[in-house]
């Protein structure tokens, strides 16, 4: 099976700007998390989408956001970009059988200037 | 609220040398743990997990965990270390009530000296 897949692997945006990122989760996988990884903050839990529903959300201002789509793959959106927003962007990808463990993707570089 | 302590920031062992990484967390019943790897620019990889059961559990590149309920504490080992494991080790919880929303430690960089 493929793993999970995640576009584009680098970004550079500017303040103000808004940017979009793109997931495909492992085959036959429902469920789509994503999580921010910074030096200062480490991994954090942005939000995690289950057959198009959001079903947790993570300690965010509302310019994160997400969605799925019925191929069960996942974008986010973060709008008006802060320096601070300047992070590795992970999606993890959970299958329904299984020990119920998340496969990441390679994550997303994004740099905001 | 669940949480997760990796004391050790950093580590540097020789190869062929023993490592434990530490990993200590908080929560209130019997959670999901987990140990992931990150090498340099790329995303994290499964080393192992627990969910129940044996409380040693074997994972993937020779590493094994195990589980200590009266510490809350699931260790991460390797007899002898390869110069290729130097990486950053993430050890993760998993709630169990909270679907599959992840708390992370803060990592442990691990250098391996020749």
């Amino acid at each position: 099976k493929a793993g999970v897949t995640q576009t584009p692997r680098y970004l550079i945006k500017t303040r103000g700007q808004q940017v979009t990122l793109s997931c495909s989760p492992i085959s036959g996988h429902r469920s789509v998390s994503w999580y921010q990884q910074t030096p200062g903050q480490g991994l954090q839990f942005l939000f995690e989408y289950f057959s198009e529903t959001q079903r947790n959300k993570g300690n965010f201002p509302g310019r994160f956001s997400g969605r799925q789509f019925s191929n069960s793959r996942s974008e986010m959106n973060v709008s008006t970009l802060e320096l601070g927003d300047s992070a590795l962007y992970l999606c993890a990808s959970r299958g329904t059988s299984g020990g119920g463990e998340q496969f990441f993707g390679p994550g997303t570089r994004l740099t905001v200037l | 609220a669940q949480s997760v302590t990796q004391p050790d920031i950093h580590i540097t062992v020789s190869e062929g040398a023993s490592l434990e990484l530490r990993c200590n967390y908080s929560y209130g019943a019997t959670p999901y743990l987990f140990w992931y790897v990150q090498s340099p620019g790329q995303g994290l990889q499964l080393l192992l997990k627990y969910f129940s059961g044996d409380t040693l559990v074997q994972g993937i590149k020779g590493f094994e965990a195990e589980f200590k309920r009266s510490q809350s504490s699931f260790n991460l080992r390797k007899p002898s270390v390869h110069w290729s494991d130097a990486a950053e080790y993430f050890c993760a919880v998993g709630a169990r009530a909270a679907g599959n929303k992840l708390t992370f430690g803060g990592g442990t960089r691990v250098l391996v000296k020749p």
